[in-house]
């Protein structure tokens, strides 16, 4: 199957400081990949859609300012946590459509811990 | 937000017996997929349903789909202590790729 990755996998940070989380589709071209957020014991949480060449689409309630979204290729997808606070550690999971099969190739989620 | 409610929440079995996970949801839907995901990590692909059809294979994995009550199954069968994981069901509305999970079973296969 496709795969996807993403860096880092786990970060630390202090409180106020930005994180960037980068998705990248290593053997195929992902116009489309997708941002999640799951906190312990629950389910994923759609935080944005991200087009290649356009403007995220954010859902409803997720700050677009906070988690800057940029999609500069067919396969890299970047999230930035600007001015992180101790509420955004989380489980961040990226990942990218594939449009042959339709279906969604999950990266293996970036841990973030905000002190 | 949340589309899918699973059930059970959590599920505990011996090694051998067969699993079963339920989930329903709420709008039409193209496809509905059943994914895995094991502790701290992403998320894997299991299987695929279209509205179209009623039951699909695949290994150990039997899923089922009824969109007249808006519910599918995943069945696992002669489960193993590596299947241990949570599972979610997925649905992809009639438009667009997105997804919406529900809320996910916690299967426990004790060896």
């Amino acid at each position: 199957g496709a795969v996807v990755s993403q860096h880092p996998s786990w970060v630390i940070c202090k409180s106020g400081t930005s994180v960037k989380i980068e998705c990248r589709s290593l053997d195929f071209q992902a116009t489309t990949m997708f941002w999640y957020r799951q906190f312990p014991k629950q389910s994923l949480m759609l935080m944005a859609t991200s087009n290649e060449g356009s403007k995220a689409t954010y859902e409803q309630g997720v700050e677009k300012d906070k988690f800057l979204i940029n999609h500069a290729s067919l396969t890299l997808s970047t999230l930035t946590v600007t001015s992180a606070h101790p509420e955004d550690s989380s489980f961040y999971i990226c990942s990218a459509y594939g449009q042959i099969e339709e279906t969604q190739y999950f990266g293996p989620g970036t841990r973030l811990l905000v002190l | 937000s949340q589309q899918g409610e699973e059930d059970p929440q959590a599920l505990s079995i011996q090694e051998g017996e067969n699993a079963t996970m339920n989930c329903s949801y709420k709008t039409s839907i193209n496809n509905l997929q059943w994914y895995r995901q094991n502790s701290g990590r992403g998320l894997v692909h299991l299987i695929l349903i279209r509205s179209n059809e009623r039951e699909k294979h695949s290994g150990r994995l039997r899923v089922t789909l009824d969109t007249s009550k808006k519910s599918s199954s995943l069945l696992i069968t002669a489960s193993r202590a590596a299947d241990t994981a949570s599972y979610f069901c997925a649905t992809v509305e009639t438009s667009g790729s997105r997804l919406t999970f529900g809320e996910g079973t916690q299967l426990t296969v004790n060896p």
